[in-house]
């Protein structure tokens, strides 16, 4: 499978519990977002990676939320200290970015997390 | 503040029938319009657009996009079963892709 791979598939945490989330992007892809998405909402951008560089943070994300790239391959999203209101599928998206207008984001199959 | 607005919200309708989404957005920079199918976990691309007037078609899916209003509708006809899913509009600025909160299509036998 060539596609964006995201792991684990479902997350189970306490609150006040620290996760990590990790994706792996389509091998060539120098872009890599990560997303939250909510039941009955479209996707909410989080931050995004061209190459190694973070580029920019969402003014939603929390110094809670922390994320890495370290490579430029791999992505790991960390959430320290969950809170009830952190639950939903976080998505991880990557892309070719070549400078034109014809960037298309492929999505993985996300996680879900459930914070009790 | 980069925005997408999608409507209607929510659209039932029986098989056979011809549907169609609306998209409208305020982005800067503007680069491209996309379309995505969700329906369980993982978006799927539809469509990039990125100039006015010019219809994309994908079998009975298509879309057209108008950057004079800032507007943008996906068409579904001859619906099926398999269409019932959340489509999402989403448009592209100098760097992040911002989304609207969907239309989850429901199509009937």
């Amino acid at each position: 499978d060539t596609g964006v791979s995201q792991d684990p598939r479902h997350k189970i945490t306490k609150r006040g519990q620290n996760v990590t989330f990790r994706c792996d992007p389509i091998s060539e892809h120098n872009r890599l977002y990560w997303y939250r998405q909510t039941l009955g909402q479209g996707p909410e951008f989080l931050t995004y990676f061209q190459n190694e560089a973070q580029l920019e943070k969402s003014r939603l994300l929390s110094d809670r939320f922390s994320a890495e790239r370290p490579k430029g391959s791999f992505s790991t999203l960390e959430i320290q200290r969950t809170e009830q209101g952190d639950s939903a599928m976080y998505l991880c998206a990557s892309s070719l970015e070549t400078g034109t207008y014809n960037e298309k984001l492929f999505f993985g199959s996300g996680t879900q997390l459930s914070v009790l | 503040e980069d925005k997408v607005v999608q409507s209607p919200l929510s659209l039932v309708v029986h098989e056979g029938d011809t549907v169609t989404l609306n998209c409208s957005y305020e982005v800067t920079n503007f680069r491209s319009l996309l379309w995505y199918k969700q329906e369980k976990k993982a978006p799927t691309f539809l469509f990039m657009l990125t100039s006015s007037g010019i219809e994309k078609k994908s079998g009975r899916l298509s879309s057209i996009l108008d950057k004079k209003e800032l507007f943008s509708i996906l068409n579904i006809t001859a619906t099926q079963t398999g269409d019932s899913a959340v489509y999402l509009c989403a448009s592209k600025g100098a760097q992040k892709l911002v989304f609207g909160q969907g239309t989850r299509l429901t199509i009937n036998p």
